[in-house]
C-alpha cells in the first residue's frame, strides 16, 4: 500500500462548479497534511495545510481532515480555468521530521 | 515571502558527465534542505535530507555515491549527479526548512531544475 494515495484523474469540472479532490494515507500517526498545486513544468506551491480534524477554509479552498478514516480532501469552490493543474496531497508521517511524502497527484481540468 | 532559488533551471549534458545543482535560501537560514526527483506524470520522490554541517540522509534505493549532496552553509545545499546517464533525466526540486524568524518551521520549495542527459 502506498503511503499517500490519490486518484490520478483527470477530474473534469465546468467553470463555476465545485471540484472535490480526495486523498488517503496509511500512517495513522500522521499529524500534518498539505495540499499543493503544481502547474506543468513548475515546482509545487502550497495551497493549504491542515493539522486537526474538521474543515479549514481559505477563500475558495476548503481542506477537510478525518484522521479516523485517514482521509483528507480539498474542495475548490467556483472553479476557474486557472485552477487547472495537478493537485498533490502531502503528509508528514509520524516517523519524519518535516519529511513530506507526496501522493501521485490528481490532475484537475476546469473547462470554460 | 521566503524564497528558495535553484540553479540552473535547465541543464542538458552528455552521458558520463557530472552536473551540479544549487539550492539557496535567499532571505532565511535553513539547516535542513530536502532534495526531490520527479519523473514525468509522477509524484515527487524524496531522494535525501540534507543537513548543514553533516552528511546527508539518503532514502532507500538512492545511490549516495551517484547523488552527492553538500550542505556547507545555512543557505546553500548542492546536489551533484555524477556520471549522469539518460535515465537520470528528471525534474529535481529542493525544499528548505526555515529555522528562524518568519520562516521558522515553514517549508519552501525551489523552482526546480530540469536535467536532460543525452
Amino acid at each position: 500500500q502506498k503511503e499517500v494515495e490519490q486518484n490520478s484523474g483527470p477530474l473534469s469540472v465546468p467553470e463555476g462548479a465545485i471540484a472535490s479532490l480526495n486523498c488517503t494515507y496509511s500512517d495513522r500517526g500522521s499529524q500534518s497534511f498539505f495540499w499543493y498545486r503544481q502547474y506543468s513544468g513548475k515546482s509545487p506551491e502550497l495551497i493549504m495545510s491542515i493539522y486537526s480534524n474538521g474543515d479549514k477554509e481559505d477563500g475558495r479552498f476548503t481542506a477537510q481532515l478525518n484522521k479516523a478514516s485517514q482521509y483528507v480532501s480539498l474542495l475548490i469552490r467556483d472553479s476557474q480555468p486557472s485552477d487547472s493543474a495537478t493537485y498533490l496531497c502531502a503528509v508528514i508521517p509520524n516517523t519524519g521530521f518535516q519529511k513530506l511524502v507526496f501522493g501521485t497527484g490528481t490532475r484537475l481540468l476546469v473547462s470554460p | 515571502g521566503a524564497v528558495v532559488s535553484q540553479h540552473p533551471s535547465r541543464v542538458i549534458c552528455k552521458s558520463g558527465t557530472s552536473v551540479k545543482i544549487e539550492c539557496r535560501s535567499l532571505d532565511f537560514q535553513a539547516t535542513t534542505m530536502f532534495w526531490y526527483r520527479q519523473f514525468p506524470k509522477q509524484s515527487l520522490m524524496l531522494m535525501a535530507t540534507s543537513n548543514e554541517g553533516s552528511k546527508a540522509t539518503y532514502e532507500q534505493g538512492v545511490e549516495k555515491d551517484k547523488f552527492l549532496i553538500n550542505h556547507a552553509s545555512l543557505t546553500l545545499s548542492t546536489l551533484t549527479v555524477t556520471s549522469a546517464h539518460p535515465e537520470d533525466s528528471s525534474f529535481y526540486i529542493c525544499s528548505a526548512l526555515g529555522t528562524s524568524g518568519r520562516a521558522a518551521g515553514e517549508l519552501f520549495f525551489g523552482e526546480g531544475s530540469r536535467l536532460t542527459v543525452l
